[in-house]
């Protein structure tokens, strides 16, 4: 299950809102869809997951939507520390697939 | 808290082997099944395989199958990846990662900070 993540870049000012969105091409069953966000240097940190379900840890300020083959993060009020690279992942089944990823860039 | 510490990585030859190492703490291993997922140099993320939290299910990314084989001890709580026939293109961080539970379970909760492995001539 190939996912599209647009826009590839994101150039926002701190405060703002960014819209990520992930696209599948093919249905993601019970809407096993994560986002991890991935800042320099770092591992990837679990976000969300069940497409909208917050782990631990995560702010308020995040939130994910959607179903079917089209899902979208969201991120309000932006903080500094939120620019980074976000990947959506199906783990509906087996090959887990991630996107290409989205790079949140400070305007 | 969980760590997830990787080691083994560096550079090697192509066409050699070389096995990765993960130790697990600060969570029951045994319970959990584990996950290898790779990033090479400023590319994203890419899976490369599952082991189930009793090490008799596994699972393979395709384009890998054949010269991968993951396994794990829990009586030491560590997790290895062995890798074989080496390419240029296996370039890239490994990380070592937790699934959320212990069956077929695909979501990752935890990851460690990766080892850097460089295939080179």
């Amino acid at each position: 299950n190939v996912l599209t993540q647009s826009p590839g870049t994101l150039s926002l000012s701190p405060g703002g809102r960014a819209t990520l969105s992930c696209r599948a091409s093919h249905t993601v069953g019970r809407s096993l869809l994560a986002w991890y966000q991935q800042r320099p240097g770092q591992a990837p940190r679990l976000l969300i997951y069940d497409a909208s379900k917050r782990a631990t840890g995560t702010p308020d300020r995040f939130s994910g939507s959607g179903s079917g083959t089209d899902f979208t993060l969201t991120v309000s009020r932006l903080e500094p520390e939120d620019f980074a690279v976000y990947y959506c992942q199906q783990y509906a089944s087996s090959p887990i697939t991630f996107g290409q990823g989205t790079r949140l860039d400070i305007k | 808290q969980v760590q997830l510490v990787e080691s083994g990585g560096g550079v090697v030859q192509p066409g050699r082997s070389l096995r990765l190492s993960c130790a697990a703490s600060g969570f029951i291993f045994s319970n959990y099944a584990m996950h290898w997922v790779r990033q090479a140099p400023g590319k994203g993320l890419e899976w490369v395989g599952l082991i189930s939290y009793d090490g008799t299910t596994k699972y393979y990314t395709d384009s890998l199958k054949g010269r991968i084989s993951i396994s794990r001890d829990n009586s030491k709580n560590t997790l290895d990846l062995q890798m074989n026939s080496l390419r240029p293109e296996d370039t890239a961080v490994y990380y070592c990662a937790r699934a959320e539970c212990g069956g077929e379970c695909f979501l990752i909760d935890s990851w460690g900070q990766g080892t850097l492995l460089t295939v080179s001539s």
